[in-house]
């Protein structure tokens, strides 16, 4: 079946350092993908979507590109802030139109020291 | 815009009991979704509701887990007898099935222990 591999964390950098969190995945057909970011005691919120292959997603700073081609959506941000700790999840939409479900990533939690 | 709700945000029970939790969604949305997120892990779904009908229940422990959404608003899901395996944090969510990729937003979830 379609599933998500994020890199391993957890991810420790200084506050202004790039960063990247890589994300694969596998699917059949053509999926939707996202970036999904929880914030310590909060529900999971969206960051970023891409619908088809090519397309950039970006919201607050942070960017994905939707990759075919290594069928990958990598999230970037070239300058983090102490605010931007929290967990980000990579995944993608699974099924028909009006019956879709989201398949995650295992998360990837993000440290930015001041 | 008042977002999904959840309640209790926290539970403990002991294996062996019963517990249910209750998720209000964004007013409008026809579709709800509750997800199982284990410690470590990325959520994963459970059930999915378009209005009142079940879309996909194929990963639901239907020997321990219900759920049921009445009226096509409020769901409550369900466990019964609980496992300690089932300690994790329980998602639900809404999409309003506008076009063809909804957007799901998630409510803050019910953190539960069994011990």
């Amino acid at each position: 079946g379609n599933s998500v591999t994020q890199m391993e964390g957890p991810v420790t950098l200084s506050e202004e350092a790039f960063l990247t969190i890589n994300c694969t995945y596998t699917a059949t057909g053509y999926p939707s993908l996202f970036w999904y970011v929880q914030y310590p005691g909060e529900g999971l919120q969206l960051l970023l979507k891409a619908t088809k292959a090519d397309d950039k997603g970006s919201n607050k700073g942070f960017e994905a590109t939707y990759r075919k081609e290594t069928t990958s959506f990598h999230l970037e941000k070239g300058s983090v802030q102490v605010s931007d700790s929290a967990v980000y999840f990579c995944a993608l939409s699974d099924g028909v139109q009006g019956a879709q479900k989201l398949v995650f990533g295992q998360g990837t939690r993000l440290t930015i020291n001041p | 815009e008042a977002g999904v709700a959840q309640s209790p945000r926290y539970k403990i029970i002991e294996k062996r009991q019963s517990v249910a939790f209750w998720c209000n969604p964004i007013s409008g949305h026809a579709t709800l979704y509750w997800y199982q997120q284990i410690l470590g892990q990325g959520p994963k779904l459970l059930i999915q509701f378009q209005n009142n009908g079940v879309v996909d229940d194929s990963q639901l422990p239907k020997d321990r887990f219900s759920a049921e959404r009445l009226k096509g608003v409020d769901s409550t899901l369900k466990i019964q007898p609980a496992k300690l395996e089932d300690s994790a944090v329980y998602l639900c969510a809404s999409s309003y099935p506008w076009g063809y990729q909804e957007t799901q937003y998630f409510g803050p979830g019910t953190r539960l222990l069994v011990l």
